[in-house]
């Protein structure tokens, strides 16, 4: 089956660093997306992978393994604003998305 | 660029009503959007991929009868719940691919529409 993991919820220090990660095992292959919802609103997109590597973004950056079926979003230099639900999707070979559950992060001053 | 609207962005109907949702993509053209549904605290749902000028493809568990999809134009697709019932309130969001993308291209997402079904 296809299968999208991340933790449930994390916390972290403004101002601090924290990684998100997921693992995915899908049928086919054909990217990693990483989305942001805040609470009650649509997601908005972050980042795209499909080869492997780090893309950097700003503050956000999203590295990708594909032989370990693995990716992680970084942020850096966190702020209040960043709390809020991080959505990791996998491409099929179907190009449909498989979602992740979304892992919760909230910011602590 | 890349902007998705939603229409209306809240709605409260009385139980065996019928709820028509618009999703349009604003500055650029989409032959595929996506209707999703979100639970509190749960993850992203996808109810169906519109095509425009075909049928929907629903996902499994979805009654394809119960909540009717057209995509009429390269901008327009419209999601009607018909009979709402309470189980059926949830956040409805859409998203859109653009027609001059690959299929691996970012879905950009419309800001939702809160369904309170009483």
């Amino acid at each position: 089956g296809q299968n999208i993991d991340q933790p449930t919820e994390m916390t972290a220090t403004e101002g601090a660093i924290v990684q998100i990660n997921c693992t995915y095992q899908t049928s086919g292959f054909n990217g990693l997306f990483w989305y942001q919802q805040h609470a009650g609103e649509a997601p908005t997109f972050l980042s795209y992978n499909v080869l492997d590597g780090l893309e950097e973004k700003g503050r956000f950056s999203s590295f990708l393994s594909r032989s370990k079926g693995y990716s992680y979003l970084l942020l850096k230099e966190l702020q209040m604003k960043d709390s809020a639900s991080y959505l990791c999707a996998a491409s099929d070979s179907n190009y449909q998305l498989i979602w992740g559950a979304g892992t919760k992060l909230i910011i602590k001053p | 660029g890349a902007v998705v609207s939603q229409h209306p962005s809240w709605v409260i109907c009385k139980s065996g009503t019928s709820v028509k949702i618009e999703c349009r993509s604003l500055d650029f053209q989409a032959t595929t959007m996506f209707w999703y549904r979100q639970f509190p605290k749960q993850s992203l749902m996808l109810m169906a991929t519109s095509n425009e000028g075909s049928k929907a493809t629903y996902e499994q568990g979805v009654e394809k009868d119960k909540f009717l999809i057209n995509h009429a134009s390269l901008t327009l697709s419209t999601l009607t719940v018909t009979s709402a019932h309470p189980e059926d309130s949830s956040f409805y969001i859409c998203s859109a691919r653009d027609i001059l993308a690959g299929p691996t291209d970012t879905q950009y997402f419309g800001p939702g529409t809160r369904l309170t079904v009483l």
